[in-house]
């Protein structure tokens, strides 16, 4: 079974750049997580999808950042313009249907600078 | 938002040696679940613990879920270098995270 893919793998940008990520979860798989992990703190979650509706974007720094999934399937996680706190691992994670187990991909690692 | 507190934060052990981790929190939980995140890789779930008092076991680890429901215990016997990690204990309807324990577990 194919896992959570995400890419890229690795971004580094100038503050006050953009940058998109994006992220293809497990087939078949109706919720979506967007997280956001600082060095030596757990993740913590910025959006959730169920399909293409949001479920939870309290977390979400809406001047910043925005996500979609506009079919219900893949989603892009975009931060406008990046600020040096947002140097972070960016992690997306899918399960079937809310609260169930959630596949992690390996995340994106951005560097501000 | 219903965050667990994680304790503790940081634990360093020598292999072979045993461990516990703790997650508690005032209030009470439907489940619990254990992720083990690995350096460079994302949170893989371990176990989920549903009815109070019970205890699940994989491997070397022992998950306890307390009778009342609001917190949860990891025992690793024996820990190796391949444990180490971080530790991370969300409740099981919701996917907020805390802080987490790392370990390390030294050669």
């Amino acid at each position: 079974e194919a896992g959570v893919a995400q890419s890229p793998r690795y971004k580094i940008i100038e503050k006050r750049q953009s940058v998109a990520f994006w992220c293809n979860p497990i087939s078949g798989h109706a919720t979506l997580y967007w997280y956001q992990q600082i060095l030596g703190q757990g993740p913590k979650l910025l959006i959730q999808f169920q399909n293409n509706g949001v479920v939870d974007d309290s977390q979400l720094p809406k001047d910043r950042f925005s996500a979609e999934r506009l079919k219900g399937v893949d989603s892009t996680l975009k931060i406008q313009p990046a600020k040096l706190e947002d140097s972070a691992v960016y992690l997306c994670a899918s399960s079937p249907d809310q609260g169930a187990k959630a596949f992690f991909g390996q995340g994106t690692r951005l560097t501000v600078v | 938002t219903q965050l667990l507190e994680q304790s503790p934060q940081f634990l360093s052990i020598q292999e072979g040696e045993n461990l516990t981790v703790y997650c508690n929190s005032s209030s009470v939980f439907s489940s619990l679940q254990w992720y083990r995140q690995e350096p460079g890789e994302g949170p893989v779930l371990l176990v989920t613990v549903v009815t109070g008092g019970e205890v699940k076991k994989l491997k070397r680890l022992t998950f306890q879920f307390g009778d009342a429901r609001k917190d949860s215990s990891l025992h690793i016997t024996a820990a190796q270098p391949g444990d180490t990690g971080l530790y991370l204990c969300p409740p099981g309807d919701q996917f907020y995270f805390g802080t987490g324990t790392s370990l390390t577990v030294i050669p």
